[in-house]
């Protein structure tokens, strides 16, 4: 069973800088790896999607990396804005229920306060 | 391009009363996916739909939960009857199907059961 675990739970910053946030998962078998942002109330925004077969993707002050060999990926905020405070959620997707059943699995979050 | 549609985005009901959360995807797509997100948790995955197919139920609480796709587009998700720990948000995402796609997620329905 794929289980994904996301530290910290819970990081706090002051704005201005970089920040990482780590993500891994048990089972290297995936076909892909997705970021999520979800901000109080709201439903999820994708924010990146990391094929099996890459090794980063960047979008804006956002780059994701995957290693998927031993089961880690980071996710990296350059310059955080106070506008980045939010939870995020990393999912791996895998044919965990048979053919066809290409199900996310998702992490518990990290929630991010960026400090003016 | 218009985002996957969810509704209501809230609802209380009282335990053993029943309830139904609507969902349009984004158009085209052929995944359809509800999960269900307990407060403080990642969302876990109930039913998933291609097509009008379901292809994975397997974490469905079938004796309560019961989840349609009409003709291959719109779906509903019904509990009957609802328990305090269904209390949770409610998330429709879909796909245009296969294993590379990317999800694309709702507001969600958030489900308070007194």
């Amino acid at each position: 069973k794929q289980e994904v675990t996301q530290i910290p739970a819970a990081l706090s910053v002051p704005e201005g800088e970089n920040l990482v946030l780590n993500c891994s998962f048990t089972d290297s078998a995936i076909y892909n790896l997705q970021w999520f942002r979800q901000d109080p109330g709201k439903g999820l925004t994708s924010l990146l999607l990391i094929q099996s077969s890459q090794r980063e993707q960047t979008s804006g002050r956002l780059n994701a990396s995957l290693d998927k060999s031993s089961g880690r990926s980071t996710l990296y905020i350059a310059a955080s804005q106070p506008g980045d405070s939010a939870t995020y959620l990393c999912a791996v997707r895998g044919a965990y229920s048979g053919a066809g059943s290409y199900q996310l699995t998702f992490g518990k979050g990290t929630k991010l306060s960026v400090i003016p | 391009e218009a985002g996957v549609a969810q509704s209501p985005r809230y609802k209380i009901i009282e335990k053993r009363q029943s309830v139904a959360f609507w969902c349009n995807p984004i158009s085209g797509h052929a995944t359809l996916y509800w999960y269900q997100q307990i407060l403080g948790q990642g969302p876990k995955l109930l039913i998933q739909f291609q097509n009008n197919g379901v292809v994975d139920d397997s974490q469905l609480p079938k004796d309560r939960f019961s989840a349609e796709r009409l003709k291959g587009v719109d779906s509903t998700l019904k509990i009957q009857p609802a328990k305090l720990e269904d209390s949770a948000v409610y998330l429709c995402a879909s796909s245009l199907g296969g294993r590379n796609t990317e999800a694309f997620f709702g507001q969600g329905t958030r489900l308070t059961v007194v």
